[in-house]
């Protein structure tokens, strides 16, 4: 059972622009909120992540905005590159006692020169 | 170098023949988990392990056995492989419940079943 739903599925954007991908999520319990990046024939790398007290935090060019009250998470990339090419994951931790991430089903990202 | 090490990278094999690809860390992480990942359905935990001989279901464990006898080791065992589990397989462990540190990944397994 998916906690974590993420759109777009995929994103191409201009070089400079500013990608936006969305997460919503349904149980009220998590305490963070962590996107993963990856590149092709790499596993996901921690990006950036968020706890629920905070509604934004910046890394970077990398922004995580927290709307708790629509319980939805969303990243920013801004001043894009084509080096940020990769598939983008969200994630929530499992509730209760289970350890271990849900994650969104990805974003695949296409930055265009 | 801090890493988790799965081997193998690629692996074909036949329907029903048992294999176990490794999974080893080098950072004495306690918490450790087998995730696939499908297009279309991101990654999906299949097992977890809070510590040594401490193991337990995550969302998609059928077909599917791991065991924890050393804090760095946590292979995966199918016993009788299908081609449903045709698949790319990541290790993760973390040192904070949860991956509240973030987790480190393996480079994968590509697993094709025939």
């Amino acid at each position: 059972q998916q906690q974590v739903k993420q759109s777009p599925q995929s994103l191409i954007v201009q070089k400079g622009g500013i990608p936006i991908i969305n997460c919503a999520y349904e149980n009220t319990a998590f305490d963070y909120f962590p996107w993963y990046q990856q590149f092709p024939g790499k596993g996901p790398a921690l990006l950036i992540a968020i706890r629920p007290d905070v509604s934004e935090k910046k890394e970077g060019r990398f922004t995580i905005s927290f709307n708790k009250s629509a319980k939805q998470f969303s990243l920013h990339i801004m001043d894009s590159q084509p080096g940020d090419s990769a598939t983008y994951f969200c994630a929530a931790p499992w509730g209760g006692g289970a350890d271990g991430l849900t994650f969104g089903k990805g974003t695949h990202l296409i930055i265009q020169p | 170098e801090a890493q988790v090490t799965q081997n193998p990278r690629y692996l074909i094999t036949v329907t029903g023949k048992k294999l176990t690809v490794t999974c080893s860390q080098n950072m004495n992480h306690e918490y450790m988990s087998w995730y696939r990942q499908d297009p279309g359905l991101g990654l999906r935990q299949i097992y977890y392990s809070m510590n040594v001989e401490v193991t337990d279901k995550g969302d998609v464990p059928e077909g599917y056995k791991v065991s924890r006898k050393e804090k760095r080791n946590f292979p995966l065992i199918l016993e009788s492989p299908s081609p449903n589990q045709t698949s790319l397989y990541f290790c993760a462990s973390s040192l904070i419940s949860k991956g509240a540190d973030g987790y480190t990944f393996g480079s994968g397994t590509r697993l094709t079943v025939v």
